[in-house]
């Protein structure tokens, strides 16, 4: 099984800054990586797909990168509406998915 | 607009079972796949299992091998999702997901189930 590692797991910003979350595979999983956003009470939410596509609707202050073992997630402005819960999804071993644990963005 | 409508909340007792439905609407449903994800309380994604809808192949994860099932009706557009010997730690909110034939990330979800397990 592929293991997915986010870090920090509590990330505390204040708004109008820019946030990094990191994602790492313990395996390679090429640009199989995604990202989503989860608000209390509510289904996650797709955000970034291969890796670096943001999916329709996605904000441009929203961006991925890496490939490999390696992502990160940025996200360049902070607005209110952006403080949640992200977690990774690695999908290249298909049809076996694993999520990271989540990193919590919080108000600084 | 595609949309997944899940069943609502349900409470079990310990060594019974459940099952939870998921109604597409909006794409072609033989077209995609399903997984199911669980999220105990204030805890990360767990991911269950995938059905295709085209032809019904499952994958289940290994610690759940053994109690749970994913049908679909293609007549409904329904997915379901069963799991058996129910136990406290299965208390969770349970979401169903569209997956793509070929992108095989999650592009749409449900709007959760919560499946309370208690005596």
């Amino acid at each position: 099984e592929i293991v997915m590692t986010q870090s920090p797991a509590t990330l505390s910003v204040s708004p109008g800054e820019r946030a990094t979350l990191s994602c790492r595979a313990s395996q390679s999983v090429s640009s199989n990586l995604a990202w989503y956003q989860q608000k209390p009470g509510q289904a996650p939410r797709l955000l970034i797909y291969g890796a670096s596509t943001r999916a329709t609707g996605i904000p441009a202050r929203f961006s991925g990168s890496g490939s490999g073992t390696e992502f990160t997630l940025t996200i360049s402005s902070l607005q209110s509406e952006d403080f949640a819960v992200y977690y990774c999804q690695q999908y290249n071993n298909w049809p076996l998915w694993t999520f990271g644990q989540g990193t919590k963005v919080e108000i600084k | 607009q595609v949309q997944l409508v899940q069943s609502g909340a349900e409470v079990k007792k310990p060594g019974a079972s459940v099952k939870v439905s998921c109604k597409a609407s909006g794409y072609t449903f033989t077209s995609y796949g399903i997984s199911w994800v669980r999220q105990a309380p204030g805890q990360g994604l767990e991911w269950m299992g995938w059905i295709s809808a085209y032809n019904g192949n499952t994958n289940y994860a290994q610690k759940l091998q053994g109690r749970v099932t994913m049908t679909t009706d293609t007549s409904t557009s329904t997915a379901y999702m069963e799991l058996r010997s129910l136990r406290s730690d299965d208390t969770a909110v349970y979401y169903c997901a569209r997956v793509g034939s070929y992108s095989n990330y999650f592009d749409y979800w449900g709007q959760g189930t919560l499946v309370t397990v208690s005596s």
